[in-house]
């Protein structure tokens, strides 16, 4: 289906290895998020996007990096300087405003330290 | 501090009970607040937001400021109810704080 694919959906890093996770988006809109999801502590944000080029740390920004190169496509790099980085992560996407805004979610990648 | 607080890890019910999920938030300026669901193997999504006061699958929540809570509604809870809900705070222009969230379990 369209909207908001992520990719992979199962990913194993190394010890001292980054990965990137994709996220591409169809729906045209300009704002995209990503968000870290562990057992009990719900949804935290780490990264968010308002306007290609431009980007806002989240909560939890720490060991990680994102680009905004384009609308579509919104990719979260995790860092070796990530020192828990096995969690589950959901990219998001939203219009601006107006009483329709809402956030889209992908299905999500499962990241996994080997 | 900005922060959503939702006490319960799981509610368990049996079909056709009384529901209520609790959403409590800490914000200073005006809330914006939505209920996000996930239901088995579907991706997170839209259940309902303070600002539409609309009613969605029978579910309502009313934003009481007094109480700083949010918490969502069910009369009659539904097997199909069973899911993630998750209460959620936007607290600047696209940026979107949730909680804890609560496993829903409606036994048949």
């Amino acid at each position: 289906d369209g909207g908001i694919t992520q990719s992979p959906k199962y990913l194993f890093r190394k010890e001292g290895q980054n990965v990137t996770l994709s996220c591409e988006q169809n729906l045209n809109h300009d704002a995209m998020y990503w968000y870290r999801q562990d057992p009990g502590q719900g949804l935290r944000l780490i990264y968010y996007s308002q306007i290609v080029n431009d980007f806002q740390k989240g909560d939890i920004a720490e060991g990680y990096s994102v680009s905004r190169e384009k609308k579509e496509s919104f990719p979260l790099t995790v860092t070796s300087a990530q020192k828990n980085p096995t969690a589950f992560y959901l990219c998001a996407s939203s219009s601006h405003g107006g009483s329709n805004e809402k956030l889209f979610f992908g299905s999500g990648t499962q990241l996994s330290v080997l | 501090a900005q922060r959503v607080t939702q006490p319960e890890k799981l509610l368990s019910v049996f079909k056709g009970a009384p529901v209520e999920l609790k959403c409590n938030y800490s914000y200073s300026g005006s809330p914006e607040l939505f209920w996000y669901v996930q239901y088995s193997r579907q991706r997170l999504q839209l259940l309902l937001r303070h600002i539409s006061r609309e009613s969605i699958k029978g579910f309502t929540a009313d934003l009481n400021k007094g109480e700083t809570s949010f918490h969502l509604k069910k009369p009659f809870a539904q097997e199909e109810d069973s899911a993630m809900y998750y209460c959620a705070l936007k607290v600047h222009t696209d940026k979107l704080i949730f909680g804890t969230g609560t496993r829903l379990q409606v036994f048949p």
